[in-house]
């Protein structure tokens, strides 16, 4: 069975602090996908980042990084300089096997006050 | 523009009452999924379709059904039987194993 857990349920950071979103899986597939989406208070889920199981090279993106560690199965998300416009639901999701299927966490809920 | 619809945005059921969540796509995607939304759950998966004619259930797909005879529509029913059903729906589509493409979302509330 996969799992997704993200420890923290809310963070409030003042802006322009820097701010790390956890994020642990398990599962058993020795191929697998790890994701992150954002989702506004609108409520549509934006598409953030997917990173394959082989790659663990971190990824930065602007002012987002993230940082895969497979040994301790954790791909964790960075948000350097936070902005007000970043406060949102972050979910961490994994997918693996042959169904594609995405397994979600409980989000973590950010917000940035100016 | 490419994307997923959702309709309604807001849907109110009475008790006893089924009602049905539309999600259409026109991005050629071969699957399609259901999700759950509720406060500080996360999403769950309800149902999904790889391919026309074809659907899987998810982790709660006690109390809903769906269809998928058109390769751009997957619409779901919520049943009578499922007791609670008051969240917030996602229709999401992908092509195979990359990102999944999210609509707006329908929140269903019980009358």
């Amino acid at each position: 069975a996969q799992k997704v857990t993200q420890a923290q349920t809310e963070i409030s950071v003042v802006e322009k602090e820097d701010v790390t979103l956890d994020c642990v899986y398990e599962t058993r597939d020795t191929t697998y996908y790890l994701f992150w989406y954002k989702q506004p208070p609108s409520g549509e889920l934006v598409f953030l980042i997917r990173r394959n199981s082989f790659d663990e090279q971190n990824e930065i993106s602007g002012r987002y990084s993230w940082n895969f560690q497979k040994s301790t199965s954790s791909f964790n998300f960075t948000i350097t300089a936070s902005q007000v416009v970043d406060s949102a639901v972050y979910f961490c999701a994994l997918s693996g096997g042959s169904n594609y299927k995405l397994t979600f966490g409980k989000g973590t809920l950010l917000t940035v006050n100016p | 523009d490419g994307g997923i619809t959702q309709s309604p945005k807001y849907l109110f059921r009475k008790e006893g009452q089924n009602v049905t969540l539309s999600c259409e796509q026109n991005l050629n995607h071969d699957a399609m999924y259901w999700y759950r939304q509720d406060p500080g759950q996360g999403l769950r998966l309800i149902y999904y379709s790889q391919i026309v004619n074809d659907f899987q259930k998810g982790d709660i797909a006690e109390g809903y059904s769906v269809s998928r005879e058109k390769k751009e529509s997957f619409p779901l029913t919520v049943t009578s039987a499922q007791k609670n059903p008051t969240a917030f729906y996602l229709c999401a589509s992908s092509i195979f194993d990359e990102k999944l493409f999210f609509g707006s979302g329908t929140q269903l509330s019980v009358l």
